[in-house]
Protein backbone atom coordinates (compact mmCIF):
# COMPACT_ATOMS: atom_id res chain seq x y z
CA UNK A 1 0.00 0.00 0.00
CA UNK A 2 1.82 3.25 -0.60
CA UNK A 3 1.41 5.33 1.84
CA UNK A 4 2.60 8.20 3.45
CA UNK A 5 3.10 9.14 7.53
CA UNK A 6 3.00 12.43 8.72
CA UNK A 7 3.21 13.70 12.07
CA UNK A 8 2.65 15.24 14.27
CA UNK A 9 -1.13 15.91 13.73
CA UNK A 10 -1.20 19.52 15.27
CA UNK A 11 1.65 21.35 16.52
CA UNK A 12 1.79 24.64 18.79
CA UNK A 13 4.83 27.02 18.47
CA UNK A 14 5.99 30.35 19.61
CA UNK A 15 6.76 33.30 17.37
CA UNK A 16 10.11 32.72 16.57
CA UNK A 17 10.60 29.37 17.16
CA UNK A 18 11.29 26.13 14.63
CA UNK A 19 8.32 24.12 13.40
CA UNK A 20 9.14 20.69 12.56
CA UNK A 21 7.00 18.05 11.04
CA UNK A 22 7.84 15.32 9.81
CA UNK A 23 6.83 12.10 6.77
CA UNK A 24 7.50 8.63 6.52
CA UNK A 25 6.83 6.78 3.10
CA UNK A 26 7.13 2.83 2.09
CA UNK A 27 7.55 3.22 -1.84
CA UNK A 28 10.88 3.32 -2.97
CA UNK A 29 9.86 4.26 -6.30
CA UNK A 30 8.72 7.85 -4.64
CA UNK A 31 11.28 10.46 -6.23
CA UNK A 32 9.47 13.69 -5.70
CA UNK A 33 8.35 15.06 -1.83
CA UNK A 34 6.44 18.44 -2.05
CA UNK A 35 5.06 20.32 0.80
CA UNK A 36 2.09 22.50 0.74
CA UNK A 37 0.55 24.49 2.77
CA UNK A 38 -3.13 25.67 3.14
CA UNK A 39 -5.07 27.99 4.12
CA UNK A 40 -8.82 27.68 5.12
CA UNK A 41 -11.40 28.22 2.73
CA UNK A 42 -8.07 28.42 0.08
CA UNK A 43 -6.21 25.21 -2.08
CA UNK A 44 -3.20 23.82 -1.06
CA UNK A 45 -0.47 25.81 -2.18
CA UNK A 46 3.35 24.41 -3.01
CA UNK A 47 5.72 25.03 -0.30
CA UNK A 48 9.17 23.71 -1.36
CA UNK A 49 10.02 20.20 -3.11
CA UNK A 50 13.01 18.13 -3.43
CA UNK A 51 14.43 15.00 -4.92
CA UNK A 52 16.31 12.13 -3.83
CA UNK A 53 19.55 13.04 -4.78
CA UNK A 54 19.32 15.69 -2.41
CA UNK A 55 19.67 15.63 1.17
CA UNK A 56 18.13 19.27 2.32
CA UNK A 57 16.97 22.23 0.16
CA UNK A 58 16.23 25.75 1.50
CA UNK A 59 13.93 28.09 0.46
CA UNK A 60 13.90 31.52 2.54
CA UNK A 61 12.58 29.98 6.06
CA UNK A 62 11.57 26.71 5.00
CA UNK A 63 13.85 23.69 4.51
CA UNK A 64 13.14 20.14 3.86
CA UNK A 65 15.63 17.67 5.04
CA UNK A 66 15.56 14.29 3.15
CA UNK A 67 16.83 11.07 4.73
CA UNK A 68 16.81 8.44 1.94
CA UNK A 69 17.79 5.16 3.67
CA UNK A 70 15.60 5.84 6.26
CA UNK A 71 12.93 7.19 4.08
CA UNK A 72 12.01 10.17 5.71
CA UNK A 73 11.79 13.92 4.87
CA UNK A 74 11.09 16.69 7.14
CA UNK A 75 9.85 20.24 6.87
CA UNK A 76 11.87 23.08 8.88
CA UNK A 77 10.19 26.29 8.97
CA UNK A 78 12.96 28.70 10.92
CA UNK A 79 11.70 31.92 12.86
CA UNK A 80 8.07 30.69 13.18
CA UNK A 81 5.67 33.81 12.35
CA UNK A 82 2.20 33.80 13.22
CA UNK A 83 1.09 33.86 9.44
CA UNK A 84 2.39 30.80 8.95
CA UNK A 85 -0.43 28.89 11.01
CA UNK A 86 -1.81 26.73 8.62
CA UNK A 87 -2.01 23.47 7.66
CA UNK A 88 0.65 21.69 6.16
CA UNK A 89 0.60 18.58 4.26
CA UNK A 90 3.66 16.25 2.89
CA UNK A 91 3.04 13.97 -0.46
CA UNK A 92 5.39 11.94 -2.70
CA UNK A 93 4.52 10.82 -6.30
CA UNK A 94 6.38 8.25 -8.37
CA UNK A 95 6.76 9.53 -12.01
CA UNK A 96 5.50 12.02 -14.08
CA UNK A 97 1.73 11.69 -13.94
CA UNK A 98 1.13 9.44 -11.17
CA UNK A 99 -0.75 10.72 -8.30
CA UNK A 100 0.69 12.80 -5.43
CA UNK A 101 0.00 10.95 -2.49
CA UNK A 102 -0.74 13.03 0.58
CA UNK A 103 0.00 12.80 4.34
CA UNK A 104 -2.90 13.36 7.17
CA UNK A 105 -1.74 17.06 7.49
CA UNK A 106 -0.50 19.00 10.15
CA UNK A 107 -2.46 21.60 11.60
CA UNK A 108 0.17 24.67 13.04
CA UNK A 109 -1.00 27.44 14.92
CA UNK A 110 2.03 30.13 15.76
CA UNK A 111 1.06 31.88 18.94
CA UNK A 112 2.42 35.89 19.64
CA UNK B 1 0.41 34.62 -14.97
CA UNK B 2 -3.37 33.32 -13.71
CA UNK B 3 -3.31 30.36 -11.11
CA UNK B 4 -5.98 27.66 -11.52
CA UNK B 5 -9.47 28.51 -11.50
CA UNK B 6 -12.31 26.67 -10.47
CA UNK B 7 -16.01 27.17 -10.92
CA UNK B 8 -18.43 26.83 -9.11
CA UNK B 9 -16.73 27.50 -5.92
CA UNK B 10 -19.86 26.23 -3.95
CA UNK B 11 -22.29 24.20 -4.73
CA UNK B 12 -25.34 22.15 -2.80
CA UNK B 13 -27.03 18.88 -4.20
CA UNK B 14 -29.48 16.63 -2.90
CA UNK B 15 -28.40 12.56 -3.04
CA UNK B 16 -29.45 11.24 -6.30
CA UNK B 17 -28.79 14.33 -8.73
CA UNK B 18 -25.58 14.59 -10.61
CA UNK B 19 -22.91 17.55 -11.12
CA UNK B 20 -20.56 19.14 -13.10
CA UNK B 21 -17.36 20.67 -11.54
CA UNK B 22 -14.76 23.00 -14.30
CA UNK B 23 -11.27 23.21 -14.26
CA UNK B 24 -8.79 25.98 -15.97
CA UNK B 25 -5.24 25.19 -15.45
CA UNK B 26 -2.50 27.40 -15.88
CA UNK B 27 -1.78 28.85 -19.73
CA UNK B 28 0.21 26.00 -21.26
CA UNK B 29 -0.17 23.48 -18.51
CA UNK B 30 -1.60 20.12 -20.22
CA UNK B 31 -2.31 18.17 -17.21
CA UNK B 32 -4.84 18.52 -15.14
CA UNK B 33 -5.34 16.39 -11.57
CA UNK B 34 -8.78 16.03 -9.61
CA UNK B 35 -8.17 15.84 -5.34
CA UNK B 36 -11.13 15.09 -3.08
CA UNK B 37 -10.40 16.24 0.27
CA UNK B 38 -12.21 15.49 2.89
CA UNK B 39 -11.58 15.89 7.06
CA UNK B 40 -11.62 11.53 7.49
CA UNK B 41 -9.63 11.02 4.42
CA UNK B 42 -7.44 13.79 3.53
CA UNK B 43 -6.34 14.54 -0.26
CA UNK B 44 -7.22 11.76 -2.23
CA UNK B 45 -6.43 11.64 -6.13
CA UNK B 46 -9.86 10.95 -8.25
CA UNK B 47 -7.45 11.12 -12.27
CA UNK B 48 -5.25 12.93 -14.16
CA UNK B 49 -5.50 14.19 -17.43
CA UNK B 50 -3.13 14.75 -20.26
CA UNK B 51 -3.24 16.10 -23.60
CA UNK B 52 -7.58 14.99 -23.54
CA UNK B 53 -6.82 11.24 -22.07
CA UNK B 54 -6.57 9.89 -18.72
CA UNK B 55 -3.40 9.12 -17.75
CA UNK B 56 -3.89 7.81 -14.19
CA UNK B 57 -7.21 6.77 -12.05
CA UNK B 58 -7.55 6.41 -9.04
CA UNK B 59 -9.65 4.07 -6.73
CA UNK B 60 -13.01 5.82 -6.78
CA UNK B 61 -16.29 4.07 -8.09
CA UNK B 62 -17.43 4.58 -11.54
CA UNK B 63 -19.35 7.37 -10.44
CA UNK B 64 -16.69 9.52 -10.79
CA UNK B 65 -15.75 10.33 -14.11
CA UNK B 66 -13.99 13.10 -15.99
CA UNK B 67 -12.55 14.77 -19.57
CA UNK B 68 -10.28 17.23 -20.56
CA UNK B 69 -11.04 19.35 -24.01
CA UNK B 70 -8.56 20.57 -26.62
CA UNK B 71 -7.51 23.61 -24.78
CA UNK B 72 -6.82 21.69 -21.15
CA UNK B 73 -9.58 23.17 -19.53
CA UNK B 74 -11.46 19.78 -17.46
CA UNK B 75 -14.75 18.73 -15.87
CA UNK B 76 -15.53 16.57 -13.76
CA UNK B 77 -18.17 14.68 -12.93
CA UNK B 78 -20.28 12.80 -10.26
CA UNK B 79 -23.32 10.82 -10.98
CA UNK B 80 -25.87 9.66 -8.20
CA UNK B 81 -24.63 11.41 -5.37
CA UNK B 82 -24.24 9.74 -1.95
CA UNK B 83 -23.97 12.07 1.65
CA UNK B 84 -20.25 10.37 1.33
CA UNK B 85 -19.17 12.69 -1.42
CA UNK B 86 -19.67 15.98 0.27
CA UNK B 87 -15.94 17.43 0.02
CA UNK B 88 -13.92 19.85 -1.36
CA UNK B 89 -12.54 19.19 -4.80
CA UNK B 90 -9.56 20.03 -6.11
CA UNK B 91 -7.67 20.91 -9.18
CA UNK B 92 -4.62 20.84 -9.74
CA UNK B 93 -2.55 21.43 -13.18
CA UNK B 94 1.02 20.88 -14.18
CA UNK B 95 3.65 21.02 -16.85
CA UNK B 96 6.34 23.49 -15.78
CA UNK B 97 10.11 23.71 -14.78
CA UNK B 98 10.85 20.93 -12.86
CA UNK B 99 10.06 18.37 -15.37
CA UNK B 100 6.10 18.57 -15.01
CA UNK B 101 6.00 17.09 -11.58
CA UNK B 102 4.94 20.79 -9.68
CA UNK B 103 0.72 20.53 -9.15
CA UNK B 104 -0.15 24.29 -8.48
CA UNK B 105 -4.10 23.52 -7.24
CA UNK B 106 -7.07 25.62 -7.79
CA UNK B 107 -9.29 27.35 -4.71
CA UNK B 108 -11.37 24.24 -4.67
CA UNK B 109 -15.37 23.82 -5.22
CA UNK B 110 -16.92 23.04 -1.89
CA UNK B 111 -19.81 20.24 -2.65
CA UNK B 112 -22.23 19.76 -0.16
CA UNK B 113 -24.83 16.59 -0.71
CA UNK B 114 -27.86 16.58 1.68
Amino acid sequence: QQQVKQSPQSLIVQKGGISIINCAYENTAFDYFPWYQQFPGKGPALLIAIRPDVSEKKEGRFTISFNKSAKQFSLHIMDSQPGDSATYFCAASSTIGTALIFGKGTTLSVSS
Amino acid sequence: KAGVTQTPRYLIKTRGQQVTLSCSPISGHRSVSWYQQTPGQGLQFLFEYFSETQRNKGNFPGRFSGRQFSNSRSEMNVSTLELGDSALYLCASSGGAMGGREQFFGPGTRLTVL
